[in-house]
Parts: C-alpha cells; sequence; structure tokens
C-alpha cells in the first residue's frame, strides 16, 4: 500500500525557467493539498484540488503558480519563470474525505532555484 | 490575524525520559488539532489528533492534552527514544471545508 509518492525529490532550476512537481496521492484518495515549507518554517497551505477541480486556491501565489489534477495521473504542481524566492521544499499530501483530517504526506520536492 | 505558535523552538532530553512540546494555538474555533512529526528530508508523519470535545488522547508512548481556556495543546512522548528526535508541529483545524494551519515547528533533540 504505497503512501503519497512526489517527484521528483530534488529539482534544480535556474531563474526563468518551469518547474512541474509531480504527486501521486495514496490509492483510493481523491483529495490531494500542496504545501511549502521554507527552512525552519512551518508547512504554509497552498493549494486543495480534488479530481479535476480546484477546490481552494487561497495559498496560491496569484501569478506563476498552476495546480491541477486530471481524471487520470498525478497531480501537477507548475511553476512558471522560477525566481530565487520559489526554492523550497513542496509537499502533497492527500486524505481519503474532503475533511481535511488525517492528512498523508508525501516525502516533498526540495526546490532550488539557482 | 489568526495564528499557531509553539512556545519554543528547540528541546533537549535526555534518553528514556519524558518530553512534552507545547503548543499555543489563537483561533478559538479550531475543532481538530494534530501533531505532526518530521524527520529530515522527510514529509511530516502524522502522530496523533484531538477533537475539541476531548482534552486528552493516548497512543502509544505518545499523549495529547487540550486545554480549551488557554487555548493549549501539548504532546507529551514517554520514554523518549533517539528515534524520537525530529522537527514536531502543531496543527489546527476549524471546520471541515477550512484549511489545515502549521505551527512553526519545534526540534526536539534525544541525547543518548
Amino acid at each position: 500500500n504505497a503512501g503519497v509518492m512526489q517527484n521528483p525529490r530534488h529539482l534544480v532550476r535556474r531563474r526563468g525557467q518551469e518547474a512541474r512537481l509531480r504527486c501521486s496521492p495514496m490509492k483510493g484518495h481523491s483529495h490531494v493539498y500542496w504545501y511549502r515549507q521554507l527552512p525552519e518554517e512551518g508547512l504554509k497551505f497552498m493549494v486543495y484540488l480534488q479530481k479535476e477541480n480546484i477546490i481552494d486556491e487561497s495559498g496560491m501565489p496569484k501569478e506563476r503558480f498552476s495546480a491541477e489534477f486530471p481524471k487520470e495521473g498525478p497531480s501537477i504542481l507548475r511553476i512558471q519563470q522560477v525566481v530565487r524566492g520559489d526554492s523550497a521544499a513542496y509537499f502533497c499530501a492527500s486524505s481519503k474525505t474532503a475533511t481535511n483530517e488525517k492528512l498523508f504526506f508525501g516525502s516533498g520536492t526540495q526546490l532550488s532555484v539557482l | 490575524g489568526e495564528s499557531v505558535g509553539l512556545h519554543l523552538p528547540t528541546l533537549s532530553v535526555q534518553e528514556g525520559d519524558n518530553s512534552i512540546i507545547n503548543c499555543a494555538y489563537s483561533n478559538s474555533a479550531s475543532d481538530y488539532f494534530i501533531w505532526y512529526k518530521q524527520e529530515s528530508g522527510k514529509g511530516p508523519q502524522f502522530i496523533i489528533d484531538i477533537r475539541s470535545n476531548m482534552d486528552k488522547r493516548q497512543g502509544q508512548r505518545v499523549t495529547v492534552l487540550l486545554n480549551k481556556t488557554v487555548k493549549h495543546l501539548s504532546l507529551q512522548i514517554a520514554a523518549t527514544q533517539p528515534g524520537d528526535s525530529a522537527v514536531y508541529f502543531c496543527a489546527e483545524l476549524s471546520g471541515a471545508n477550512s484549511k489545515l494551519t502549521f505551527g512553526k515547528g519545534i526540534t526536539l533533540s534525544v541525547r543518548p
């Protein structure tokens, strides 16, 4: 019973490039959440998606960031024209229900922008 | 604004001793709380949760206490082991459609 799978584990991009982070939720989970973590900080909510729908994107920057969770395949967090300030660990979590309880987290993607 | 915060950034304990990690929350409407453990290079791992209609919940070697009067949450780890060394986060949820809000985290260091 695989957990939440994220890839890549580490991603290095130069300023101005695009970053695509992938997340496959746990089997049977249709709710996906993306969080960002800066060094020595807590996790900050970015976006909550259910299959093919964005439920809450109140934590997403208005520009350059987008997320999707298609009917087939993993959820994708996309960052266009990355800047150094985007460097962080990005975690995906999934849950079975919409109550947002007992989130199960992946191991994260560490994004480094040069 | 509403926030979840931890009193101390680091905690050092002797192996075998009990650990107590404290957390203060400010949203009186929060009705669900979780403690997560995060080891280096890994994602947060669920430890234990508690609803606001309870004041204590026990797991294996861990106990969570909730004091709604002073909006305080604590995690007690019995007989702390080296494997307990990690960053611990408290998180709160207020309502079914709200987002899980994390505190800043506290580092637990276990001395052999």
